[in-house]
C-alpha cells in the first residue's frame, strides 16, 4: 500500500528565509508524486509533480522538489519565502493502477513572518 | 477557460437528511474525483468517475454515492447525514484517465451537519 508522511504539521519561517517542507513516501512501485498548496477557503493548486522524467522538479512560484529514491523523500523547497507563501501544503502520491486516485499527507501549514 | 465549479459553496443540513453536491469539470475533462477534507482525517479519496463509469472507490460507507453524466458533470450524494460528515468536499477534474496528468481542484463545498 502507498502512503505519505509529512514531517511537521506547522513550519514557521522569516520572510526571505529558506522554505523546506518534508515529505516521505512509501510505494512498492515507482511513484508519481505531487505537491499541492491550499489557501484558506480554497481548493488545491498543483505546485509541481514528479513523474520519473527528472529527479529535480521545478514548479510554480519558485518552488522545487527533489526526488530521492534512496531516502524515499520528495521534499519541497523555496530559496526565499514571501509573505504570500503562507498556506497549507500537501504532498501526495498517485496510486499505481488507481487512475486518478491520490493519497495525501496530513499537510504542513507554513507561516511566514516579517 | 473556466475552472472546476462546485455548487453550492456552503451547505447546512440536519442529521438524518440527505444532500447532493455538484461538480462541473473543466470543459473537455472526462475524469472527476471526489475528496473529503476534515481536520481530523485530512484529505481522503471518495471515488473517481471517468466517462460515466466509477473506476475507483475509497473506504467510505455506502451512504456516500456518486454519479457522472454524459457531459462529465458529476454529483455526489450523502444519505442519512451524520455529524461526522461535516467537511469540505472537493472535486478534481483531469483531461486524461491517468495519474500523471494534472488534477484541477474546485473550491469545494463546505457541508455542516447540525
Amino acid at each position: 500500500a502507498q502512503s505519505v508522511t509529512q514531517l511537521g504539521s506547522h513550519v514557521s519561517v522569516s520572510e526571505g528565509a529558506l522554505v523546506l517542507l518534508r515529505c516521505n513516501y512509501s510505494s512498492s512501485v515507482p511513484p508519481y508524486l505531487f505537491w499541492y498548496v491550499q489557501y484558506p477557503n480554497q481548493g488545491l493548486q498543483l505546485l509541481l509533480k514528479y513523474t520519473s522524467a527528472a529527479t529535480l522538479v521545478k514548479g510554480i512560484n519558485g518552488f522545487e522538489a527533489e526526488f530521492k529514491k534512496s531516502e524515499t523523500s520528495f521534499h519541497l523547497t523555496k530559496p526565499s519565502a514571501h509573505m504570500s507563501d503562507a498556506a497549507e501544503y500537501f504532498c501526495a502520491v498517485g496510486v499505481a493502477g488507481g487512475y486518478n486516485k491520490l493519497i495525501f499527507g496530513a499537510g504542513t501549514r507554513l507561516a511566514v513572518h516579517p | 477557460k473556466a475552472g472546476v465549479t462546485q455548487t453550492p459553496r456552503y451547505l447546512i443540513k440536519t442529521r438524518g437528511q440527505q444532500v447532493t453536491l455538484s461538480c462541473s469539470p473543466i470543459s473537455g475533462h472526462r475524469s472527476v474525483s471526489w475528496y473529503q477534507q476534515t481536520p481530523g482525517q485530512g484529505l481522503q479519496f471518495l471515488f473517481e468517475y471517468f466517462s460515466e463509469t466509477q473506476r475507483n472507490k475509497g473506504n467510505f460507507p455506502g451512504r456516500f454515492s456518486g454519479r457522472q453524466f454524459s457531459n462529465s458533470r458529476s454529483e455526489m450524494n450523502v444519505s442519512t447525514l451524520e455529524l461526522g460528515d461535516s467537511a469540505l468536499y472537493l472535486c478534481a477534474s483531469s483531461s486524461e484517465g491517468q495519474i500523471n496528468t494534472e488534477a484541477f481542484f474546485g473550491q469545494g463545498t463546505r457541508l455542516t451537519v447540525v
